[in-house]
Order: C-alpha cells, then structure tokens, then sequence
C-alpha cells in the first residue's frame, strides 16, 4: 500500500505570495492532519480534516487554511507569504479520526519564502 | 495546555551501547497517549512506540522501551544495542484521548551514533 505522499517536495516563493500545498492520504484513510515544523518553533500542529471537515485548528493565523477533498485527499494554503513561512510542511494521515489510530506521515513539503 | 519538554538537544552513543532518551509533559489529563516518533535526515517521521497511559505496562518494541513513570510525567525512550540506522532526531509527542488527532511535540533530540 502506498504511503503518505505529499507535493510538491520543494518550493520557492516570494513575499506576498500565495502557495498551496497538497497532500494524499493513504488508501482509506479519512483523517489527515498538516504540521509546521520549523527550527525555532519546532513541530506545531495546524489543522485536521476529516469527512471534508476541519475537526481541530492550532494558532495560527487565518492566513494559513486548508480543505479537505471527498477522495480524503487534502490541500493546505497560506495567503500573503511571510519570511517566517518558510518550514516543512508535513501532513498525517489516519485511518479515521479518534486518538486510538495511528498517524501515518508523509516526506513533508520544505517550502522557502525569500 | 499540555506541553512536551525534551530537555536533552543532543545526545551521542557509541554503536552496540544502550542509550536513554528523556521526555516530561506536563497536563492535567488522566488517559492520554505517549508517542515516540524517529525523524531521519530523510524528514520522514516515523513511529517508534507509543504508550497508553491507562496501562501500567511499559512498552517495548524489539530494541526500543519506554520507562513510563505517570506520576512524575516521565516517559523516556531507551534503545539498545544502539545501530548506525538510529541515528536521527527523536521527538516525543503526547495526546490526549479525546478530540482530534493533535500530536504535541517536543523540541527534539538529536542522536548521533558513533562507530
């Protein structure tokens, strides 16, 4: 079965700019949750999708949002990019939502904002 | 709000040695979930072991354990018979048993096996 997997695996954007971020779940997987994770801030938690919709949001701003696809298959997007935008991206995915399933992560998107 | 405290950055162990790993958390939650995930310089993270903390039994999976002490919030991973494949960030997570599928994180550890 394939794993998690996320595109693209790099991007360069510019201040101000506009990104989204894809990512597909495992087969039958419906749970799937994106992470920040940068050197200072570390690993932060942005949101989970689950049946095409949000269950959970972090603190981030409402630059940063997402959706969630009927095929479970989900994309994240952050408006008017800032430096400290640039991490890696990584999104989880689970068979269904509830603490009792394990997350599943993909290679993660490194995105670099200049 | 719970955090995750990995208050070691880095750690080194000569290969075949056994090494120990330290996590504390902090929550008010009485049934939550312990994770210990592997990210290698590949990125991938990768699930190591998890702990549920109703049960009072440590977890093992083949060379890696937990010491879960619920009392004290401790949970630390120990690998034996250290490999040069366990080299990698080690990061803690926690979760709690109710609600959406939020992993907090420690800050990390950074292991390095040497030959």
């Amino acid at each position: 079965k394939a794993g998690v997997t996320q595109t693209p695996r790099y991007l360069i954007k510019t201040r101000g700019q506009q990104v989204t971020l894809s990512c597909s779940p495992i087969s039958g997987h419906r749970s799937v949750s994106w992470y920040q994770q940068t050197p200072g801030q570390g690993l932060q938690f942005l949101f989970e999708y689950f049946s095409e919709t949000q269950r959970n949001k972090g603190n981030f701003p409402g630059r940063f949002s997402g959706r969630q696809f009927s095929n479970s298959r989900s994309e994240m997007n952050v408006s008017t990019l800032e430096l400290g935008d640039s991490a890696l991206y990584l999104c989880a995915s689970s068979l269904n939502t509830g603490t009792s399933y394990e997350q599943y992560f993909g290679p993660g998107t490194r995105l670099t904002v200049t | 709000a719970q955090t995750v405290t990995q208050s070691q950055p880095e750690m080194s162990v000569q290969e075949a040695e056994t090494v120990t790993l330290s996590c504390t958390y902090d929550t008010s939650e009485s049934d939550y979930y312990l994770f210990w995930y592997k990210q290698p310089p590949s990125r991938q993270m990768i699930l190591v072991i998890r702990q549920e903390a109703y049960k009072q039994q440590n977890a093992t999976e083949n060379r890696f354990s937990v010491n879960f002490q619920k009392a004290a919030k401790s949970f630390s991973l120990k690998i034996s018979d250290s490999q040069l494949g366990d080299a990698a960030m080690y990061f803690c997570a926690y979760r709690m048993t109710q609600g959406a599928q939020k992993l907090v994180f420690g800050q990390g550890t950074r292991l390095t096996i040497n030959p």
